[in-house]
């Protein structure tokens, strides 16, 4: 069975602070990809990264960055200088069949920035 | 490049009702996947549809269907509505194929019954 935790319910933080938002997997493939979503009030996901088990090169776009390290099976998430648009929720996902077309979720860290 | 588009955006039903929730993916996909988001269970996978057949399911009842039309856009019906059926229903468009591993997801019907 797969699973895919984020421990963290809701975090906070002033504008410009750096902020990371946990999740690890539990998976008994040894190919599979993971997924970041960010989901605003509108409803809608919105797709940031996704990445194969096979490369754990840790990948930085913009002001985002990802950490991936299959020995903790986890797949950290990074917001450098956060701003108040990067408010919402965030999703980590799992697939085991190389496909985004089913996904398992993590429950979801609400990051609020505050001004 | 039109994206998902979900309809309605909102449903109110009583309990005991049915009710059907349209998907039209994005030009060109031929997967789409159905997803429940409840504040309880979090986002879960229903069913994935491709090339009019369904390829995956999830974990939920019988009362929960779909289909695929010949153009990919598909609808999603719940028989016997009851009040946990309240969630937001989100559908996501893929080309389908294999390796393809990037869906883009519309906005959600938000289904309340009552």
């Amino acid at each position: 069975a797969q699973k895919v935790t984020q421990a963290q319910t809701e975090i906070s933080v002033v504008e410009k602070e750096d902020v990371t938002l946990d999740c690890v997997y539990e998976t008994r493939d040894t190919t599979y990809y993971l997924f970041w979503y960010k989901q605003p009030p509108s409803g809608e996901l919105v797709f940031l990264i996704r990445r194969n088990s096979f490369d754990e090169q840790n990948e930085i776009s913009g002001r985002y960055s990802w950490n991936f390290q299959k020995s903790t099976s986890s797949f950290n998430f990074t917001i450098t200088a956060s701003q108040v648009v990067d408010s919402a929720v965030y999703f980590c996902a799992l697939s085991e069949t190389g496909s985004a077309r089913q996904l398992t979720f993590g429950s979801g860290t609400q990051l609020t920035v505050l001004p | 490049k039109a994206g998902v588009t979900q309809t309605p955006r909102y449903l109110i039903k009583t309990r005991g009702q049915q009710v059907t929730l349209s998907c039209s993916p994005i030009s060109g996909h031929r997967s789409v996947s159905w997803y429940q988001q409840t504040p309880g269970q979090g986002l879960q996978f229903l069913f994935e549809y491709f090339s009019e057949t369904q390829r995956n399911k999830g974990n939920f009842p019988g009362r929960f269907s779909g289909r695929q039309f010949s153009n990919s856009r598909s609808e999603m019906n719940v028989s016997t509505l009851e009040l946990g059926d309240s969630a937001l229903y989100l559908c996501a468009s893929s080309w389908g194929g294999r390796g393809n591993t990037e869906a883009f997801f519309g906005q959600g019907t938000r289904l309340t019954v009552v």
